[in-house]
């Protein structure tokens, strides 16, 4: 099993959609979860921080299943704007980061 | 806001040549990372650091080396670089274990 594995999509989504996204992960001890977005040709920047509780932020809601090990992410009310990657970000036992592959976003008109 | 400044966005190089990727934050952040990214492969990890002089190897050392003299920088060397090390080369900094990262603006190599 990968240790970070996320669906590549592309997910073609017109606006104003909802779409979720998930990720699992195959360490049990790992302690941090993060979701980055990606730009073409651009760095990856943070999007949101994953808690145990869930959170929200506007039109994003990240949630985390530790018993199944999943994280998840849902965007509402989708722009032409989100059209990006998703990465999905697990704190390694190491001190490392792990990297998903990315899940490729297209928000259509 | 966190800075981290990679020293190019674009870099041309000879099989062969020995390569210095430089970064810099400036947040007094303890954690380093140096990451490639290729298409279809997603990020993977080369090294990392988790304090001055300090290193750790990642999944894809190979070929590469590291040197952190001073807190805020963290160089990446390709001791002689090879066609197969073409590839965006990411940065990222944190302040310790368990938070956010943060990237530079990534360097595009290329070795002719």
């Amino acid at each position: 099993r990968k240790e970070v594995e996320q669906d590549p999509g592309p997910f073609n989504v017109p606006e104003g959609a909802t779409v979720a996204f998930n990720c699992t992960y195959s360490n049990s001890a790992s302690q941090s979860f993060f979701w980055y977005r990606q730009d073409c040709r651009k760095e990856p920047k943070l999007l949101m921080s994953v808690y145990s509780s869930g959170n929200e932020d506007g039109r994003f809601t990240a949630q985390l299943n530790r018993a199944s090990q999943y994280i998840s992410l849902l965007i509402r009310d989708s722009k032409l704007s989100d059209s990006a990657t998703y990465l999905c970000v697990v704190g390694g036992s190491q001190g490392n980061l792990i990297f998903g592959k990315g899940t490729k976003l297209s928000v259509k008109p | 806001d966190v800075k981290v400044t990679q020293s190019s966005r674009y870099l041309v190089k000879r099989t062969g040549e020995k390569v210095f990727l430089e970064c810099v934050q400036d947040m007094d952040h303890e954690n380093m990372f140096w990451y490639r990214q290729d298409p279809g492969l997603g990020l993977r990890l080369i090294y990392f650091s988790y304090d001055v002089k300090m290193k750790e190897k990642g999944d894809i050392p190979e070929g590469y080396s590291v040197s952190r003299e001073k807190k805020e920088r963290f160089s990446l060397i390709l001791e002689s670089a090879s066609t197969n090390q073409t590839s965006m080369y990411l940065c990222a900094s944190r302040r310790q274990e368990n938070t956010e990262a943060f990237f530079g603006q990534g360097t595009r190599l290329t070795v002719v």
